[in-house]
């Protein structure tokens, strides 16, 4: 079946003005994650969601980040009144279950510039 | 927290030649650890997953091996070809098992 999809694949915004980042999990997959990568770093842990329920937000960098699951499918992480670091790669994955050892399958990411 | 290192930003190898990676972590020992490929404008594509109890793992020309007591895997890409290059990324799970920490990624050139 089809793979992880995101939108938009690139963003410009101004700084200050807010932003949505859309995920299309792979189908029946109940986890799914969202990670950041600024340029040469590597991956940085956002959120976890299980069904549409999200029991680890402790990688949200600051309150103007937040994300929901609806349908147990589709995410949308949302960063509100953007700032420069804020610019970045957002990835999302998901896996069948969020158990351990599973395959984590990516998306393309959602390159963000905010100006 | 996991502090993940990986060799290296970038490796340039000749064709045919094995290319070697490097991950060491310096807390915990993992119950495994999962190798992923990253192509430029891509997201990480999963390539081998080890456990603590494996000491080599292969799949085709990759190679990867767990050394819990050096804390310490490596990747190895033998015959190496101008396709396998790319930025090779090292994951370990943290105390939440979902949850995986990855390091910042090595970029391997092959050169033909």
């Amino acid at each position: 079946g089809a793979g992880v999809s995101q939108s938009p694949s690139n963003k410009v915004t101004e700084k200050g003005k807010d932003v949505e980042l859309r995920c299309d999990p792979i189908s029946g997959h109940t986890a799914l994650y969202w990670y950041r990568q600024s340029l040469g770093q590597g991956l940085e842990f956002l959120i976890y969601f299980q069904g549409n329920s999200a029991p680890d937000k402790s990688g949200l960098p600051s309150d103007r980040f937040s994300a929901e699951r609806t349908g147990g499918s589709v995410s949308t992480l949302t960063i509100q009144r953007t700032q420069q670091e804020d610019s970045a790669v957002y990835l999302c994955a998901s896996s069948p279950q969020g158990l351990g050892a599973e395959t984590q399958y990516f998306g393309p990411g959602t390159r963000l510039l905010v100006l | 927290s996991q502090k993940i290192e990986q060799n290296s930003e970038a490796l340039n190898i000749q064709e045919g030649k094995t290319a070697t990676l490097t991950c060491n972590y310096t807390n915990y020992s993992p119950a495994y650890l999962q190798w992923y490929r990253q192509d430029p404008g891509r997201g990480p594509v999963f390539l081998l997953l080890i456990r603590e109890n494996e000491k080599e793992k292969r799949k085709e020309r990759l190679k990867v091996t767990f050394d819990t007591t050096l804390k310490q895997s490596l990747f190895h890409i033998t015959a190496s070809q101008p396709a396998d290059s790319a930025t090779y990324l090292c994951a370990l799970p943290g105390s939440n098992d979902y949850k995986l920490s990855f390091g910042a990624g090595t970029t391997v050139t092959v050169r033909a």
